[in-house]
């Protein structure tokens, strides 16, 4: 079974420019949640899908940050206008439905520098 | 709101050293209890869990016990190889919401000498 997989694995865009990151969950996983780890602070909540619907996103820092889980399959994180805040390491997990304790797997991340 | 503080690192230990990370929390409810490390290159992977008090989450030599009472989960190995440098993450299933989402301390770097 396929891991949990997220593409760019970097990017390196410039202040003002939009970047789109990726996530594939693991199949069968309805929750996908989106972490930020930014300069080697704590890792951070961002948001939570279950399935296509999201049911928190209390963590999304501000609206440039747009994420989408179109057919409740594969994810997206879009930032637009991207600032040099922003720089940092997205990971994406998942997990199966069922309780809040079900294991999430997470993925290896995407390293974004924001120049 | 809910939190989690793990020790500062980095942390460097001779191999067959022992090795005790601190991690403390606070928290309203019963949360669940995680340790995840973070190989080199690599995305987090769950180490071990629990998931009430008492409770003691055990993996590859690794183990915490969910202290209720001093709210802490602090992670111990008796003898570290040189392979478990890593950065580890504490983090907390935040029990006040219904989503699951993680409370992650800061990390902490092991780095293990030979």
């Amino acid at each position: 079974e396929a891991g949990v997989t997220q593409f760019p694995s970097h990017s390196v865009i410039e202040k003002g420019q939009t970047v789109t990151l990726r996530c594939d969950p693991i199949s069968g996983h309805d929750n996908l949640y989106w972490y930020r780890r930014v300069m080697g602070k704590e890792i951070k909540f961002l948001l939570h899908f279950v399935k296509e619907s999201k049911q928190d996103e209390s963590g999304m820092p501000n609206n440039r940050f747009l994420a989408e889980r179109t057919g409740g399959t594969y994810s997206t994180l879009k930032v637009q206008p991207a600032e040099l805040e922003d720089s940092g390491v997205y990971f994406c997990a998942s997990s199966r439905p069922g309780g809040i304790v079900e294991t999430q797997y997470f993925g290896p991340g995407t390293r974004l520098l924001v120049l | 709101g809910n939190s989690v503080t793990q020790m500062e690192g980095p942390v460097t230990l001779s191999e067959e050293a022992f090795l005790t990370i601190n991690c403390t929390y606070t928290a309203t409810g019963y949360p669940s209890l995680f340790w995840y490390v973070q190989y080199p290159g690599e995305g987090l992977q769950l180490l071990l869990k629990a998931t009430k008090a008492d409770d003691k989450g055990s993996n590859k030599g690794f183990e915490a016990t969910y202290r209720k009472e001093t709210t802490s989960f602090h992670l111990e190995k008796g003898s570290v190889q040189v392979s478990d440098s890593a950065v580890y993450f504490c983090a907390l299933s935040d029990g006040s919401s219904n989503t699951g989402k993680l409370i992650f301390g800061q990390g902490t770097t092991l780095q293990v000498k030979p």
